[in-house]
């Protein structure tokens, strides 16, 4: 099946750096690529739409200059947090949409991002 | 606006009793309806999906969930539940290609 494969799996990071983050398709294209945030015990929150070859899509309230997205190939999607800082700390997943009769989503395993 | 609505945060039950979690959504078009469980520190799993056809639909670990448009609701059942389906579950709601909206989550614990 479609199979997105996200890594790192964890990371931590010193307050002020930056770190990327990147989703792959292994054996499909993914033209558009969502990016979500899960802070503990919360569901996920919908952070940004990417789309290859064009500017992301954020939603109300995400500072895009501190959550670079970039969807410059068809089997790569990329979200960098820059200047990091510990309420940044969180789960951040990304899930590529394969269309009903696909089967809906497939997800990455998620990152898990520490800014200590 | 698109929404989905989970009223239960926890839900507690013994092993081997009946579960049913609820979910009502909102949504401007026909809705494309995924239920997915989520251990602790862990990735998301797809349980069930409705996109058409017969509404009650059938998932894996022995859950089904019945889509009602009249309610606008989409509750996940499990007939005897078992102490491994101890987990967070989450509906969501989307229009096909479109962004997946979840719900808040409702907690199960299992009581031996």
């Amino acid at each position: 099946g479609a199979v997105v494969s996200q890594h790192p799996s964890r990371v931590i990071c010193k307050s002020g750096t930056s770190v990327k983050i990147e989703c792959r398709s292994l054996d499909f294209q993914a033209t558009t690529m969502f990016w979500y945030r899960q802070f503990p015990k919360q569901s996920l929150m919908l952070m940004a739409t990417s789309n290859e070859g064009s500017k992301a899509t954020y939603e109300q309230g995400v500072e895009k200059d501190k959550f670079l997205i970039n969807h410059a190939s068809l089997t790569l999607s990329t979200l960098t947090v820059t200047s990091a800082h510990p309420e940044d700390s969180s789960f951040y997943i990304c899930s590529a949409p394969l269309g009903p009769q696909s089967g809906g989503y497939t997800f990455g395993s998620g990152t898990r991002l520490t800014v200590v | 606006a698109q929404s989905v609505t989970q009223p239960d945060i926890h839900i507690t039950v013994s092993e081997g009793a009946s579960l049913e979690l609820r979910c009502n959504y909102s949504y401007g078009a026909t809705p494309y309806l995924f239920w997915y469980v989520q251990s602790p520190g862990q990735g998301l799993q797809l349980l069930l999906k409705y996109f058409s056809g017969d509404t009650l639909v059938q998932g894996i670990k022995g859950f089904e969930a019945e889509f009602k448009r009249s309610q606008s609701s989409f509750n996940l059942r499990k007939p005897s539940v078992h102490w491994s389906d101890a987990a967070e579950y989450f509906c969501a709601v989307s229009g096909g290609y479109n962004k997946l909206i979840f719900g808040a989550g409702t907690r199960l614990a299992v009581h031996p």
